[in-house]
């Protein structure tokens, strides 16, 4: 069964401050793996990482993928009070529809 | 560009009572479409998914059914709802699975007492 672990499951930090959201998986025939920002209602497409060691990025947050320790993290830089969110991880696997997601990551930033 | 609709946004069911939610999606054909449920304190799970009309695959066994009678149609239903049936309903669309992910829609609270 596939599996997808975020740590830490909530995290309080001061606007400005760096944070590193992890996420490790376990799944049979990685495809990508895929990060979300979910504040009220539907989650809203970060990244998507199919290949090992290739930084994305988009503006103040960047993910990177480590295939052989199968894990990924999510950064995100100079916080702002908008950041605070769930953020969700879920890998999708080769053969198989839909998404195993994680539990998530919830950001409090506070001013 | 394609837009996902999804409705009601919230509804409060007593328990017994029957459930259908409904969930549209605009500007693409033949896209696969999902129902994920987010219960408090867990994560997402994934309940259906369809890849073309009628065809329906289910991932948990549950009180839920859902159905697609037409290309961008996909709906959740119940006969008799639990209270265990309550959470935040997501429906999602993906088109070949792109590089663009998966999109959701805003969601339905359902609350059953």
């Amino acid at each position: 069964e596939d599996k997808v672990v975020q740590s830490p499951l909530s995290l309080v930090v001061h606007e400005g401050d760096t944070v590193t959201l992890n996420c490790s998986y376990e799944v049979t025939n990685f495809r990508s793996l895929l990060w979300y920002k979910q504040e009220k209602k539907a989650p809203t497409f970060l990244f998507m990482l199919t290949s090992s060691g290739i930084e994305k990025k988009s503006g103040r947050l960047s993910s990177i993928l480590d295939k052989k320790e199968l894990f990924s993290i999510l950064n995100i830089t100079a916080t702002q009070t908008g950041d605070s969110a769930v953020y969700l991880c879920a890998v999708e696997a080769r053969g198989a529809d839909g998404l195993t997601f994680g539990k998530g990551t919830h950001l409090i930033i506070q001013p | 560009s394609q837009t996902i609709h999804q409705w009601p946004a919230t509804l409060v069911q007593p328990v017994g009572s029957p459930l259908s939610l409904e969930c549209t999606v605009e500007g693409t054909s033949n896209p696969n479409l999902y129902w994920y449920r987010q219960a408090a304190g867990r994560g997402l799970q994934l309940l259906f998914y369809s890849v073309g009309i009628g065809q329906i695959s289910s991932e948990v066994p549950q009180n839920l059914s859902a159905s697609r009678p037409q290309d961008r149609q996909f709906i959740l239903s119940s006969k008799k709802l639990l209270l265990s049936d309550s959470g935040f309903y997501l429906c999602a669309w993906s088109y070949m699975r792109t590089n663009y992910g998966y999109t959701f829609g805003s969601g339905t609270r359902l609350t059953v007492v």
